[in-house]
């Protein structure tokens, strides 16, 4: 089975603390997504990166960079949390070639900065 | 760039009743379609996909959806609901070429009642 595998269910910091979010996925997927979750918004894309070392900005970029050094890893990287990213955040894989073959999720890490 | 509206933000229903969630999509280009179900404090799974051919997909847990290009939309059907259907429904969509970067609708809350 395919496996997305986020660091953390579960997170709380303090504002201004720089925080990791780590995901690493299993399958050799090309691609890699950051999601942010809210109620009503739905998934909004953070980053993605389509090869190690590249990165794209997705809608809403603000406030976070992304590092992707090795392929099956990816890493979102909040510089100075603030209360207005508290959320869920999701981290996706697929193939580049292959897009019809959907995109395969991590199970979320639910992040509260306080 | 493609763009998704779910018309619905949260549809009630009974047990064993019959069920459509709506999605329309627009998009500039050939699209993949999917169908993505977040159950509570979990990640997303694909429960189907429209890439050609067959206007009428089936998925998991018995569900179908059907794509119509005229209309462009790709509504979500199960023709008898259980209490475990009760998630939050996805649409997303993604150009047939490309980066097949995903871009997801807003969500629609199914909550199955007794």
């Amino acid at each position: 089975d395919v496996k997305v595998t986020q660091s953390s269910r579960y997170l709380v910091k303090r504002t201004g603390e720089k925080v990791f979010l780590e995901c690493v996925q299993d399958m050799d997927h090309e691609n890699m997504f950051w999601y942010r979750q809210d109620p009503g918004l739905g998934l909004r894309l953070i980053y993605f990166s389509y090869d190690v070392k590249m990165k794209e900005k997705g809608d809403i970029p603000e406030g976070y960079s992304v590092s992707r050094e090795k392929k099956e890893r990816f890493s979102l990287i909040l510089e100075s949390a603030s209360t207005n990213q508290t959320s869920m955040y999701l981290c996706a894989s697929s193939f580049a070639g292959r897009g019809g073959l959907g995109a395969f999720f991590g199970q979320g890490t639910r992040l509260t900065v306080v | 760039a493609q763009s998704v509206t779910q018309l619905d933000s949260q549809v009630p229903v009974f047990e064993e009743a019959p069920v459509e969630l709506r999605c329309n999509y627009s998009s500039s280009v050939s699209v993949y379609l999917f169908w993505y179900v977040q159950y509570p404090n979990q990640g997303l799974q694909l429960l189907l996909k429209y890439l050609s051919g067959s206007t009428l997909v089936k998925g998991i847990n018995g569900f179908e959806a059907e794509f119509n290009k005229s209309q462009t939309s790709f509504h979500l059907r199960k023709p008898s609901v259980h209490i475990s259907d009760t998630a939050e429904y996805f649409c997303a969509v993604s150009a047939s070429g490309g980066s097949y970067i995903p871009t997801f609708g807003r969500g629609t809350s199914l909550i199955v009642h007794p």
